[in-house]
């Protein structure tokens, strides 16, 4: 089946440093990558989408400049926080998209990112 | 925000029931996704419906896309200590590309 690799899985930071987190298709081609963040107790919430080659598209109320995004191949998308503050704490999870439905939308594993 | 209603937010049953959960919306899909999630970890496809009335079955899990399109419920049948953890819907919009939209999660207890 379908796997998506994310990396980290936690990450601890100091408060103004940049983090990067990876995701990557393993056996697939995706055509779409999503990023979103969950708080504890809640649902995800969509960050931005990104399509390889081109410039993400970032949901209301996210900062571009905050959480830059790189799509570089259709195998990898990163996610990059930077200038972390202690707010930016949560549970990122990336989703590979294929349109071919043996593959659909995939999960990653999640990155726990806490910034103290 | 969120535009998929489901419930209920939580469920406490003991080991060998049934347990039905469902997902509603005003918008129209044309995809249904059922997804658990275990603590921790990113959310795993349990069932995925793509045309309305579809009824599909993976083990112990049924699931259903709504005749409206606008609905969907997952039926969990004698359910064990393992089925713990939080069942999303997620549905992809008519009008919204391949951008999931995603339920409020339905938090599973099963007491043995």
């Amino acid at each position: 089946g379908a796997v998506v690799s994310q990396h980290p899985s936690r990450v601890i930071c100091k408060s103004g440093t940049s983090v990067k987190i990876e995701c990557r298709s393993l056996d697939f081609q995706a055509t779409t990558m999503f990023w979103y963040r969950q708080f504890p107790k809640q649902s995800l919430m969509l960050m931005a989408t990104s399509n390889e080659g081109s410039k993400a598209t970032y949901e209301q109320g996210v900062e571009k400049d905050k959480f830059l995004i790189n799509h570089a191949s259709l195998t990898l998308s990163t996610l990059t926080v930077t200038s972390a503050h202690p707010e930016d704490s949560s549970f990122y999870i990336c989703s590979a998209y294929s349109s071919l439905a043996a593959y659909g939308y995939t999960f990653g594993s999640g990155t726990r990112l806490t910034v103290v | 925000g969120q535009q998929l209603n489901q419930s209920p937010q939580s469920m406490f049953i003991q080991e060998g029931e049934d347990v039905s959960m469902n997902c509603t919306s005003s918008s129209i899909f044309n995809t249904w996704l059922w997804y658990k999630q275990d603590p921790g970890e990113g959310p795993v496809l349990l069932i995925a419906l793509y045309k309305a009335g579809e009824l599909t079955s993976n083990g112990r899990l049924t699931a259903q896309f709504g005749i409206t399109r606008k609905d969907s419920f997952l039926n969990i049948s004698a359910s064990i200590p393992s089925d713990v953890g939080i069942y999303f819907c997620a549905g992809q919009r008519e009008t919204s590309g391949s951008r999931l939209t995603f339920g409020e999660g339905t938090q599973l207890t099963v007491n043995p």
